[in-house]
């Protein structure tokens, strides 16, 4: 089945700096790579996505680039803000989907 | 992205009896739901999909007898934790996806249950 990892546990970041989220995976052929960001107490919120036909898409602040070749994709999000600060998961799959361990990220004033 | 719901968002509960928790899909029908599981600062385990109007299809190591699965429509799925006891305790949170041809999953807020 798919395994999914995800670098690192924890991130720290000045606000205003970009945050980057790395993940890996074990399954070729998985199609489909969602990223979510979830905040206590809450369920986790869809925050961009990328299926296996593309290498890049961007949304404003975020990106997520894809390899393929490589198994491995990852989250960048530019100028982060205070609001920017929660756990990310990173996911990978099809019809249904295996997600990493998180990243909790921290905004620093 | 998709509204979803759950309902109740918490329950408190004594060993032995049952809860039910609901999952809606507020804006669009729904053929396919799933159920997670979240231990405290973990991730999210697939418990198992609930496909309406058929039996749901359980994880390995997933309980079928324990955790009852209905999809009876479109827009209701629920989760029924027999028999809980504190092991159980966790935050329960329920996933549509729009269609058959699309991948994405839109999740509810969660239930968080606490058995005592």
């Amino acid at each position: 089945g798919e395994n999914v990892e995800q670098h690192p546990s924890t991130l720290s970041v000045q606000e205003g700096d970009s945050a980057v989220i790395k993940c890996t995976y074990s399954d070729s052929a998985s199609n489909y790579f969602p990223w979510y960001k979830q905040e206590l107490g809450k369920g986790p919120q869809l925050i961009i996505d990328i299926r296996s036909n593309v290498g890049e898409k961007k949304d404003q602040r975020i990106a997520v680039t894809l390899n393929k070749t490589a198994k491995h994709f990852s989250l960048h999000i530019t100028e982060t803000q205070p609001e920017d600060s929660a756990v990310y998961f990173c996911a990978a799959g099809d019809d249904k989907i295996i997600f990493g361990k998180g990243t909790r990220l921290h905004i620093l004033p | 992205g998709a509204v979803v719901s759950q309902h109740p968002s918490w329950v408190i509960c004594k060993s032995g009896t049952s809860v039910k928790i609901e999952c809606r899909s507020l804006d669009f029908q729904a053929t396919t739901m799933f159920w997670y599981r979240q231990f405290p600062k973990q991730s999210l385990m697939l418990m198992a999909t609930s496909n309406e109007g058929s039996k749901a299809t359980y994880e390995q190591g997933v309980e079928k007898d324990k955790f009852l699965i209905n999809h009876a429509s479109l827009t209701l799925s629920t989760l029924t934790v027999t028999s809980a006891h504190p092991e159980d305790s966790s935050f329960y949170i329920c996933s549509v996806t729009p269609g058959t041809t699309t991948y994405e999953q839109y999740f509810g807020p969660g239930t968080r249950l606490t058995v005592t």
